[in-house]
């Protein structure tokens, strides 16, 4: 079972702030790295799909950087808004020996305050 | 695109009794995810499908859990019988067969097992 890990847990933010959420994952055997977000009531919704080192994916006000060597991928958030309360998952596509493993972190769950 | 739909959104059911979830993917996605997210964990894979074909059910438990996809499209997964620990949110999820192809996820089941 690969571990993948993401820091913090959870974070209240004041609307406007800007924040960053960290996602570890192994080194070794690296495909991709996968980000969602998952707000209540609603399904999961990709935001990057990244792979390869040093890769750095914008969608509006979010960003993503990714470092494979080290095994380590940052979320951002610029002035953050309420509409981006919501648990960010991370998934790690592992492959080795002709398998590829999606494996999910918990999760990071962001409030953002008006 | 219509996405991937999921049935029912709800569910409660006292342990041992039996139930079963179904899933549409979205149309062409040859691989389909099943997964069991418990409140604080990620997402765990239970079982992947590429067409009809199981891929990987490493994490199913296959004394209670039993899930198919007949003819490639439609899936169901059924949990016979229920316990306790089984109560969970369950999420389906299809992809193009690019393994760098996002998932996408339908609203979920939430079981509730009494």
């Amino acid at each position: 079972i690969l571990n993948v890990e993401q820091s913090p847990q959870s974070l209240h933010v004041q609307e406007g702030d800007s924040t960053n959420f960290t996602c570890s994952f192994p080194s070794s055997n690296f495909y991709a790295l996968h980000w969602y977000r998952w707000e209540t009531a609603k399904s999961p919704e990709a935001l990057f799909v990244m792979t390869l080192n040093g890769d750095e994916k914008k969608k509006g006000r979010i960003s993503a950087t990714l470092n494979t060597k080290e095994g380590y991928s940052y979320l951002y958030i610029k002035g953050s808004q309420p509409e981006d309360s919501a648990t960010y998952l991370c998934a790690f596509l592992y492959s080795g020996a002709g398998s590829y493993q999606l494996t999910f972190g918990k999760g990071t769950k962001l409030s953002v305050i008006p | 695109e219509a996405g991937v739909a999921q049935s029912p959104r709800y569910k409660i059911i006292e342990k041992r009794q039996s139930v079963a979830f179904w899933c549409n993917p979205i149309s062409g996605h040859a691989t389909l995810y099943w997964y069991q997210q418990i409140l604080g964990q990620g997402p765990k894979l239970l079982i992947q499908f590429q067409n009809n074909g199981v891929v990987d059910d490493s994490q199913l438990p296959k004394d209670r859990f039993s899930a198919e996809r007949l003819k490639g499209v439609d899936s169901t997964l059924k949990i016979q019988p229920a316990k306790l620990e089984d109560s969970a949110v369950y999420l389906c999820a299809s992809r193009w067969t690019e393994h760098n192809s996002p998932l996408h996820f339908g609203n979920g089941t939430r079981l509730t097992v009494t």
